[in-house]
């Protein structure tokens, strides 16, 4: 079974900062998706970013970019410019490919940015 | 396009005591989850429906914790009796023809006391 370790409980940065967050993995599949998913306080749980693990590309989205290590299985983090509104709980989340795979999570990273 | 609906938003029981949570899937998707998430830790999936039939109940406590998706829309959690131990925020996601996007619902915070 999969594995997704989380070992930064919690984190701060200063606005306007980068900040990474690291997540390691465990699978002997070699397709696969992982995920990035923030949790604001209010409770719901948003992707930021995936990527295919066929895919030697890092995904980007805006100022949330990815560092995908598929021999070392590890898949941090990188938000640039950092906002107050970047503030919340981030989770690492792995799935198998295929069609509606169950999504593993690890046990979170606490992300305060501070003024 | 609507999100994934859940009720109640907070529930408090004592233990022994029976609860049903509810979950409307955004319109149109065959997939749908229902995950338990324990303060401080990851969510963790209870069970996974396609359309209405069961694809994953592994890890459903199934001497106290029954789902149904009747008509393959809307789905119902229950909990019955509740332990002390199943304080958690339940949280129901679908999926669509992209079965990898899963989509989260704002989740059901149960409180046991």
């Amino acid at each position: 079974a999969q594995t997704v370790t989380q070992s930064q409980p919690e984190m701060s940065v200063q606005e306007a900062e980068t900040v990474t967050l690291s997540c390691t993995y465990d699978t002997s599949e070699s397709n696969y998706y992982l995920f990035w998913y923030k949790q604001p306080p209010s409770r719901q749980m948003i992707l930021v970013i995936r990527q295919e693990a066929y895919k030697q590309q890092n995904a980007t989205e805006n100022r949330f970019s990815v560092n995908f290590q598929k021999a070392a299985k590890s898949f941090s983090l990188k938000i640039s410019d950092s906002q107050l509104g970047d503030t919340a709980m981030y989770f690492c989340a792995f799935s198998y490919t295929g069609t509606a795979s169950k999504l593993t999570f690890g046990t979170g990273t606490r992300l305060q940015v501070t003024l | 396009e609507a999100g994934v609906a859940q009720s109640p938003r907070y529930k408090i029981i004592e233990k022994r005591q029976s609860v049903a949570f509810w979950c409307n899937p955004i319109s149109g998707h065959a997939t749908l989850y229902w995950y338990q998430q324990i303060l401080g830790q990851g969510p963790k999936l209870l069970i996974q429906f396609q359309n209405n039939g069961v694809v994953d109940d592994s890890q459903l406590p199934k001497d106290r914790f029954s789902a149904e998706r009747l008509k393959g829309v809307d789905s119902t959690l229950k909990i019955q009796p509740a332990k002390l131990e199943d304080s958690a925020v339940y949280l129901c996601a679908s999926s669509g023809r992209l079965g990898y996007e899963q989509y989260f619902g704002p989740g059901t915070r149960l409180t046991v006391t």
